[in-house]
């Protein structure tokens, strides 16, 4: 079946420093794959996604890249901030038929200043 | 931009009740889903619908029913609340299947306990 495992939290990180969320698939087929943010008392909000092999996606400084070979979508950024303290959520889907996103467990992030 | 808008954002309730939680979508999107989050557990999957009146069955749906009776709505029941159900109870919406690199967008959220 199709699952996501992620990195398991929480993370803790002093401003600026660099971060890394890793997150590994199982799937049939060639999945699209999401990063998902939910912020503190929020609903979650797309932050990237990829939708084939080698595709990076990015958005506020995060990147993600597509490894086809290593099943793997590990989320990065550069330099954290404190505003970036959240729950991050990696996903996949089917490309195929109509079927829902599929979960990892989370990564809780927490930036100190 | 799209808004998917959940009805309450906490809810209190009692063992035995049922209790409706609702959410609306103003993209005109085939699909909704509702969700369950609980700390370690991450995001659980109970029902989506591809359609008005079309529902199925997801991860954990014991305990639970939905109603599609418009597009822009799906509803939630909880036919008889037990405490077990105390949650996070998130919605989405999104484009139909074709569009499948389309992502789900969400509501807010629903804290409800039940006591």
């Amino acid at each position: 079946g199709n699952s996501v495992t992620q990195m398991e939290g929480p993370v803790t990180l002093s401003e600026e420093a660099f971060l890394t969320i890793n997150c590994t698939y199982t799937a049939t087929g060639y999945p699209s794959l999401f990063w998902y943010v939910q912020y503190p008392g929020e609903g979650l909000q797309l932050l990237l996604k990829a939708t084939k092999a080698d595709d990076k996606g990015s958005n506020k400084g995060f990147e993600a890249t597509y490894r086809k070979e290593t099943t793997s979508f590990h989320l990065e950024k550069g330099s954290v901030q404190v505003s970036d303290s959240a729950v991050y959520f990696c996903a996949l889907k089917r490309n195929s038929g109509n079927t829902p996103l599929v979960f990892g467990k989370g990564t809780r992030l927490s930036v100190i200043a | 931009d799209v808004k998917v808008t959940q009805s309450s954002r906490y809810l209190v309730k009692r063992t035995g009740e049922k209790v409706f939680l609702e959410c609306v979508q103003d993209m005109d999107h085939e699909n909704m889903f509702w969700y369950r989050q609980d700390p370690g557990l991450g995001l659980r999957l109970i029902y989506f619908s591809y359609d008005v009146k079309m529902k199925e069955k997801g991860d954990i749906p014991e305990g639970y029913s939905v109603s599609r009776e418009k597009k822009e709505r799906f509803s939630l029941i909880l036919e008889s609340a037990s405490t077990n159900q105390t949650s996070m109870y998130l919605c989405a919406s999104s484009p139909p299947g074709q569009g499948f690199h389309q992502p789900q967008h969400f509501g807010d959220g629903t804290r409800l306990s039940i006591l």
